[in-house]
């Protein structure tokens, strides 16, 4: 079956690492995004990697897949408070005009000073 | 990135009557957008699925009478609440992709309420 999992909440420190775990069912996913929503907004693309990608960094963003596991991380690297939002994995099937993509639950990411 | 650009971004209304949201891509042509629905909290709902040029397919459990779906353009997509109630209050936020990709853009969502 499809579904996505991860944790709910995370809570770090201003300035060190967060990372934001995924795990997925389907090992077809063909695409796997990150997409961050900020209160009142809607979804904003943050980076994808290709299934046959072990890794992916952009800037202060490094996803990590593991397929063997059905894995996915996200992390952000100094930490800012710019960054607390909901942090959503999401995978998408083989393509197809009728293909979906699969959301997790979403992980509400909070800075503390 | 592409911009999906949807109208209006907050709507109150009274109960009865139809509410119109429209979904543009400003910048790319999608021939599939989407319409999802967010409770507070929680993840999205995917309601229906718009192909330009023909009928959308909704999920099951939506009431396709309910939630028109029209896909006219390449470029365009408008989802109407239509007799709406209370219940229907929610944050609607519409999707595109690209004709020729896979990347799905988000819209910065509307938020209905229902008096």
């Amino acid at each position: 079956g499809e579904d996505v999992e991860q944790s709910l909440f995370l809570s770090v420190r201003e300035g060190d690492s967060s990372v934001i775990n995924c795990t997925y069912t389907d090992s077809s996913s063909t695409y796997l995004y990150w997409y961050k929503q900020e209160p009142g907004a809607g979804l904003q693309l943050l980076t994808y990697i290709f299934s046959n990608m072990d890794m992916k960094q952009d800037q202060r963003l490094t996803v990590l897949l593991n397929k063997k596991d059905k894995h996915l991380s996200l992390r952000i690297a100094d930490t800012q408070t710019g960054d607390s939002a909901i942090y959503f994995c999401a995978e998408i099937l083989p393509y197809s005009s009728a293909s979906k993509i699969i959301f997790g639950s979403g992980t509400r990411l909070s800075i503390r000073p | 990135g592409a911009v999906v650009s949807q109208h209006p971004s907050w709507v109150i209304c009274k109960s009865g009557t139809s509410v119109k949201i429209e979904c543009r891509s400003l910048d790319f042509q999608a021939t599939t957008m989407f319409w999802y629905r967010q409770f507070p909290k929680q993840s999205l709902m995917l309601m229906a699925t718009s192909n330009e040029g023909s009928k959308a397919t909704y999920e099951q459990g939506v009431e396709k009478d309910k939630f028109l779906i029209n896909h006219a353009s390449l470029t365009l997509s408008t989802l109407t609440v239509t007799s709406a109630h209370p219940e229907d209050s929610s944050f609607y936020i519409c999707s595109a992709r690209e004709t020729r990709g896979t990347l799905q853009y988000f819209g910065a969502g509307t938020r209905l309420s229902v008096l």
